[in-house]
């Protein structure tokens, strides 16, 4: 059973335009919900994360949007440049363990 | 503040071997954890150590083994490396200072190929 659905596999944007990733998750104990930048060769970059509590955050062009009834939530990034092409991964978090479990991961590119 | 090191960067093994990876947590961290990601995967759990125990599990077999030291550095065991062991081993360090034991910082991976 997939506990983290993201969507899309691939998206292609120009540059100035708003990119948006999505992941649904299963489990309602999930209380940690964190998105990571990776470029080819590294490790991922955390990026952003959000808590239940709260409906939206935003970190410079970087928001993520949350709807807790939905188990949904969603990565926006806001005038999208060349250097942000790279592969996007949700995960979830909770429990004692501090476990993160991925999405399969979008690969954002963003055209010139 | 230095980050998350990994060694060795590569490392190719033949099948039945058994391989040893390294991993130096970030400072104030007392949370290691070791992910495996496969070619064109998300990273998956292999384990937690918290306090040099083990502290969670994911679906991998017992070949898969950790060390956590007193100085919160770690280590990742696998034995009789099998073809399909053959991917990207990301060991990510929290908690501690931070407050916050969810957040999680990786390092760059260790990129081992089982010929």
């Amino acid at each position: 059973q997939q506990q983290v659905k993201q969507s899309p596999q691939s998206l292609i944007v120009q540059k100035g335009g708003i990119s948006i990733i999505n992941c649904a998750y299963e489990n309602t104990a999930f209380d940690y919900f964190p998105w990571y930048q990776q470029f080819p060769g590294k490790g991922p970059a955390l990026l952003i994360a959000i808590r239940p509590d709260v409906s939206e955050k935003k970190e410079g062009r970087f928001t993520i949007s949350f709807n807790k009834s939905a188990k949904q939530f969603s990565l926006h990034i806001m005038d999208s440049q060349p250097g942000d092409s790279a592969t996007y991964f949700c995960a979830v978090g909770g429990g004692s363990n501090y476990k993160l479990t991925f999405g399969k991961g979008t690969l954002l590119t963003v055209n010139p | 503040e230095t980050g998350v090191t990994q060694s060795p960067t590569h490392l190719i093994k033949t099948r039945g071997q058994q391989v040893t990876l390294r991993c130096s947590s970030q400072s104030g961290h007392n949370t290691v954890s070791w992910y495996q990601q496969a070619l064109g995967q998300g990273p998956q759990f292999i384990f937690q150590y918290y306090r040099e125990e083990e502290n969670g599990r994911g679906n991998f077999p017992p070949r898969f083994s950790g060390l956590q030291f007193p100085n919160y550095s770690s280590e990742l065991n696998v034995n009789a490396l099998e073809l399909d062991d053959s991917a990207l081993y990301l060991c990510a360090s929290g908690g501690g200072a931070s407050g916050r034991p969810n957040e999680q910082f990786f390092g760059p991976g260790t990129r081992l190929t089982v010929l």
